[in-house]
């Protein structure tokens, strides 16, 4: 079953507007990831925090964690068309063998010029 | 480094063929996790090998497999091709899971 599970499932914003997107999990996790999707295309990783992490930076990127309410958020800020693509968060949890990193189904993000 | 190469990147086969994707991950890293993407399941988890040991599958049925060699390539196989088949194969390689993955291009199936 997936772990990560993204909201809102699509986001249409005006070029400028911030943009917030959430991901709640069920277990324990040793990181959470955001990763960005162009159409058709690899994903690429944007930013991993760790369990006992409660917030991050990478550019316009701020990931916050909160390990209580087993949920992330990721904003990107003064948004452009170029952010226009689906973006996925990770969990990951580790257990030897069973270490895994579990994708949720992504959101749709629109940046309209 | 290089990134990570996935080769072919589109094929076109039809139902009951059997196929074969090749991976090769980042210099250095010996995980190597499969998925399947489509419009209408997501991002779907098919296996992960590391050091040429499989060590966790997802929910696949067995016609497809896969292996990874000695110099961490890994190959996926799907035998007797389903219309349902059809999708974009994604390779990931990391240094270990959980860890950050870093995907290659994907090799697009269409099968008729």
């Amino acid at each position: 079953s997936q772990q990560g599970e993204e909201d809102p499932q699509a986001l249409s914003i005006q070029e400028g507007e911030n943009a917030t997107m959430n991901c709640s999990y069920k277990t324990s996790i040793n990181n959470l990831q955001w990763y960005r999707q162009n159409s058709g295309r690899g994903l690429v990783h944007l930013i991993l925090i760790r369990s006992n992490e409660r917030e991050k930076h990478s550019g316009r990127l701020r990931v916050t964690l909160d390990t209580s309410k087993k949920s992330s958020s990721l904003l990107i800020t003064a948004s452009r068309a170029a952010d226009t693509a689906s973006y996925f968060c990770a969990t990951g949890s580790v257990g030897g063998a069973n270490s895994k990193l579990t994708f949720g189904k992504g959101i749709t993000l629109s940046v309209r010029p | 480094k290089a990134g990570v190469t996935q080769t072919p990147r589109y094929l076109i086969k039809t139902r009951g063929q059997q196929v074969t994707l090749s991976c090769s991950p980042i210099s250095g890293h010996r995980s190597v996790s499969w998925y399947q993407q489509t419009p209408g399941q997501g991002l779907q988890f098919l296996f992960e090998y590391f050091s040429e040991t499989q060590r966790n599958k997802g929910n696949f049925p067995g016609r497809f497999s896969g292996r990874q060699f000695s110099n961490s390539r890994s190959e996926m196989n799907v035998s007797t091709l389903e219309l349902g088949d059809s999708a974009l194969y994604l390779c990931a390689s990391s240094v270990r899971v959980p860890e950050t993955q870093y995907f290659g291009p994907g090799t697009r199936l269409l099968v008729l």
